[in-house]
């Protein structure tokens, strides 16, 4: 079963529009992180933010938030006002545990493609 | 300079060669990482690292193998490199230490088997 699902594999939005891209994810574990990587048209991986499954408050990261909702294993990630250099792959990741063996595991990832 | 840096960022090679991927970090963590990344697909795990003596495979191993030479480095190698292996490798390093848990990447490389 996947643990982490992307449903959008691909979005248009026009430019100055806030965007959210679906999360979801599986794990019985009671502390997990979760994170959302950009990568660019040029392939570098660019880490954008992270929320701890026992943070009280949803993670922000200037134009960044992540929209978690633990009941319903969901970790959306909202863009504000975007920007034609939004453009681009956006991976969301699980980490299972906090033992020293826990690895971080991928979505299929969403393209985001902004619009002038 | 790069707190990952991934040598070389692209390369071409014939089906049948060896082929060396560097990766050397200055970010002092002791946990590194070579993924595989497909034209759009996320990225799958090829070996991992937790420190010098602690080698792991990871979900896509066979075909590859790796060194780690020291703590900032590791590498990645395809004995008989085959055309499906061509794809965008990334090294990435990790730390546990505060609490964050998350990875550092390389800027990747490019693969291309003809």
């Amino acid at each position: 079963a996947q643990k982490i699902t992307q449903t959008q594999p691909g979005m248009f939005v026009q430019e100055k529009e806030a965007v959210t891209l679906d999360c979801t994810y599986d794990t019985s574990d009671p502390s997990y992180g979760l994170f959302w990587y950009k990568q660019p048209s040029s392939g570098e991986m660019i880490f954008l933010i992270y929320q701890g499954s026992y943070d009280q408050q949803n993670a922000t990261e200037g134009r960044y938030s992540l929209n978690f909702q633990k009941a319903r294993k969901s970790a959306n990630l909202v863009i504000s006002a975007s920007q034609l250099g939004d453009s681009a792959m956006y991976f969301c990741a699980m980490r299972e545990g906090r033992g020293s063996n826990y690895q971080l595991i991928w979505g299929a990832g969403t393209k985001l493609i902004i619009k002038p | 300079d790069a707190d990952v840096t991934q040598t070389p960022r692209n390369r071409i090679t014939k089906t049948g060669k060896r082929i060396m991927l560097e990766c050397s970090q200055t970010k002092g963590h002791d946990r590194m990482y070579w993924y595989r990344q497909d034209p759009g697909l996320g990225l799958r795990l090829i070996y991992y690292s937790f420190d010098v003596k602690d080698i792991n495979k990871g979900e896509i191993s066979d075909g590859y193998s790796v060194s780690r030479q020291a703590q900032a480095k590791f590498s990645l190698s395809l004995e008989s490199a085959i055309p499906n292996q061509t794809a965008l490798y990334f090294c990435a390093t990790s730390d546990l230490r505060g609490g964050y848990y998350g990875y550092t990447f390389g800027s990747g490389t490019r693969l291309t088997v003809v």
